[in-house]
């Protein structure tokens, strides 16, 4: 049982390239979402999704497009990046609003 | 709009004292309230979940309690070990809202 995958664990860019995070989480949970974490500022949710076709913006999603065709997949496509887009973004999953919520291990983003 | 807070940021204890972590939230409306441990370089792990019609949860060591009226969850770790040094956050959310988390509190147990 993988829970929730996250690639690639680092990524280097440079400001104005895009790319994309990838989240895969094989628990058939219905709720998936993207934090990112920066020091002194804890973790703040970017979009999350409630299911298959359907998603959200969070308290920062500026510079952040997802989709979600499938249960399983849920990735963050960064238009094109800046350097305030350097921290570690974190995917999770759930089976509901009230159920744990399940994180992948990160991808620590540096974008200079 | 729900916000958490947890004080103090860093706490450093001797092995084998009990301790409580503190979190604060503002909406009363709660409709659960988790417990989850970081690692360095790694991904949060739920420890415990409290639903707003329950008082606590346990899991060995650890026993996690929730007060609407007031705004506060306590996080009790029994007999600190070493191994338990992590960063320690709680999220709340208000209703079918996504989870909003506290800044966490660094906890170093000293053997």
């Amino acid at each position: 049982n993988a829970g929730v995958t996250q690639t690639p664990k680092f990524q280097v860019l440079k400001t104005g390239q895009s790319m994309t995070l990838q989240c895969a989480q094989d628990m058939n949970h219905e709720y998936m979402s993207w934090y990112r974490q920066d020091p002194g500022m804890g973790l703040r949710l970017i979009h999350y999704s409630v299911g298959a076709g359907i998603t959200d913006q969070g308290e920062v999603p500026n510079g952040y497009n997802v989709s979600r065709s499938t249960t399983e997949d849920f990735p963050l496509r960064l238009l094109s990046a800046a350097p305030s887009q350097t921290s570690v973004y974190f995917c999770a999953s759930s089976a509901s609003y009230n159920s744990p919520l399940h994180f992948g291990n990160g991808t620590r983003l540096t974008v200079t | 709009k729900q916000e958490v807070t947890q004080i103090p940021a860093a706490l450093s204890v001797p092995e084998g004292e009990n301790l409580v972590l503190n979190c604060s939230f503002t909406d009363s409306a709660i409709y659960n309230l988790q417990w989850f441990r970081q690692d360095p370089g790694k991904g949060l792990t739920s420890l415990l979940l409290i639903q707003s019609s329950q008082r606590e949860q346990t899991s060995g060591r650890l026993n996690a309690s929730l007060d609407k009226s007031s705004g506060r969850s306590t996080l009790y770790i029994a007999a600190s070990q070493p191994g338990d040094s992590a960063t320690y956050l709680c999220a709340a959310n208000s209703g079918n809202t996504p989870l909003v988390f506290g800044k966490g509190t660094r906890l170093s147990v000293i053997a």
